[in-house]
């Protein structure tokens, strides 16, 4: 089955503490993006990757790394969570952005930080 | 560079018509059309390209004004399971990504 996968699903944990969100897909895309959404603000783009080696900021990076060594896996690392990370993520993947394919979305992951 | 979205809310009876707009102040390169369910991931609607060219699900229908970068989601003889937030999202020729704060649609029997 096609499909995005994160994990944890959901995740409480303390300030300063590094967590790892893993995201992986089996749909050969190239590329991923990760996302946080907050009540009133929608989805807001954290990084994203165009392929393998590949990644750039999107609207909201402060506070976040990434990396891209394989094509399936996209994990999201924050070194040092703080409050206002808060959020549920959404990790998603296309075949193309730029070439007008839709992004399929994994179930995302609800992240608490006291 | 969020597109904007109006109106924040709907609420319809069952079989009747919806449009939700979605504008934006920058250039266009594509718009793409999402909805969430309470508790759920996004999921695909459409996508319209810059040229007039569609993708996307045979009952949805869209319309995108390249030159106002202004783009509609029609939704007509709405049922139950269309209720929830639509998200557009506008692409960027940078692979940039933004989604507006969207549209809560509540369909009712």
């Amino acid at each position: 089955e096609a499909q995005v996968t994160q994990n944890p699903r959901y995740l409480i944990t303390v300030t300063g503490k590094k967590l790892t969100v893993t995201c992986s897909q089996n749909m050969n895309h190239e590329y991923m993006s990760w996302y946080r959404q907050d009540p009133g603000l929608g989805l807001r783009q954290i990084y994203y990757s165009m392929n393998v080696e590949v990644t750039d900021k999107g609207d909201v990076p402060e506070g976040y790394k990434v990396s891209r060594k394989e094509k399936r896996n996209f994990p999201l690392i924050l070194e040092s969570p703080s409050p206002n990370q808060t959020s549920l993520y959404f990790c998603a993947s296309s075949l193309s952005l730029q070439a007008g394919h839709e992004q399929y979305f994994g179930p995302g992951t609800r992240l608490t930080v006291t | 560079q969020q597109p904007v979205q109006s109106p924040q809310a709907v609420i319809l009876r069952e079989g009747e018509d919806a449009v939700i707009n979605c504008s934006s102040s920058k250039a266009l390169y594509s718009v793409h059309w999402y909805r969430q369910k309470h508790g759920e991931a996004p999921v695909f609607l459409m996508i319209l390209l810059k040229g007039g060219e569609q993708k996307g699900h045979e009952k949805i229908s869209a319309s995108f004004n390249e030159k106002k970068q202004q783009s509609s989601l029609y939704l007509t003889a709405s049922q139950l399971s269309y209720s929830g937030t639509y998200f557009c999202g506008t692409g960027s020729n940078f692979n940039k990504f933004y989604f507006g704060s969207g549209t809560k649609l509540n369909v009712k029997p």
